[in-house]
């Protein structure tokens, strides 16, 4: 299995550019997680999607973001427009469903905004 | 709220010694998942080890080994014979329920490993 697989691994932004990252999910899990981790707040939950439907979106930061899950293997990461604070590491993970806490994290989106 | 401490912000050794990671939990689950991951310089997140509540015993993975101790909800992390590649940040994370039977992982501020030679 290859594993969750995120891109673009790095990203350099203009403030006020729209930003798309995107993650695949490791084949036959039904949830999937977006996190964000910066200096001043860690690792942090921004979405979690069971069954292709967001669930929790309680720690999406603003309008600004937003997050789809169009089909089983497919996620994005939106942020319109990009604001320098918006830079950070963001980590794509999934599992096999409802309560089955993520275990495995793809490689990240360290993603800047100038 | 689940929260989960690392005291040691870093920790500086040389090569060979053997170092314990902390973590200290707080839950109010009676069931719940603790993990440890490791964040080399590269950045990604590598899973080490999943432990259920229910499952005290202490494991052993090589040169990795983890004490998990309820009674005083702490799920300490130890290398033995440290090497220079245990250089990482080192993250505890707890399970928390979310919504609709959910799972999510809070994670403790993570502890900066550093081996010298």
């Amino acid at each position: 299995d290859a594993g969750v697989i995120q891109s673009p691994r790095h990203e350099v932004t203009e403030m006020g550019q729209e930003v798309t990252l995107r993650c695949k999910p490791i084949s036959g899990h039904n949830s999937l997680f977006w996190y964000r981790q910066t200096m001043m707040r860690g690792l942090e939950l921004l979405i979690y999607f069971n069954n292709n439907v967001p669930i929790d979106d309680s720690g999406m930061p603003e309008d600004r973001f937003s997050a789809k899950m169009p089909n089983a293997s497919f996620s994005t990461l939106k942020i319109q427009p990009s604001e320098p604070r918006d830079s950070a590491v963001y980590f794509c993970a999934s599992s096999l469903g409802r309560g089955s806490p993520p275990a495995f994290f793809g490689q990240g989106t360290r993603l800047t905004v100038v | 709220a689940q929260k989960v401490t690392q005291a040691q912000t870093e920790i500086s050794v040389v090569e060979k010694e053997d170092v314990t990671l902390d973590c200290v939990y707080e839950t109010r689950d009676t069931t719940y998942y603790l993990f440890w991951y490791k964040q080399p310089p590269s950045g990604e997140l590598v899973f080490l080890i999943r432990r259920n509540s229910f499952d005290e015993q202490n494991e052993i993975s090589g040169r990795y080994s983890w004490n998990f101790q309820k009674s005083t909800s702490s799920f300490n992390f130890t290398i033995t014979a440290s090497q220079v590649v245990d250089s990482a940040v080192y993250f505890c994370a707890l399970s928390e329920a979310i919504r609709e039977g959910a799972q999510k992982l809070v994670f403790g501020q993570g502890t900066r490993l550093t081996i010298n030679p």
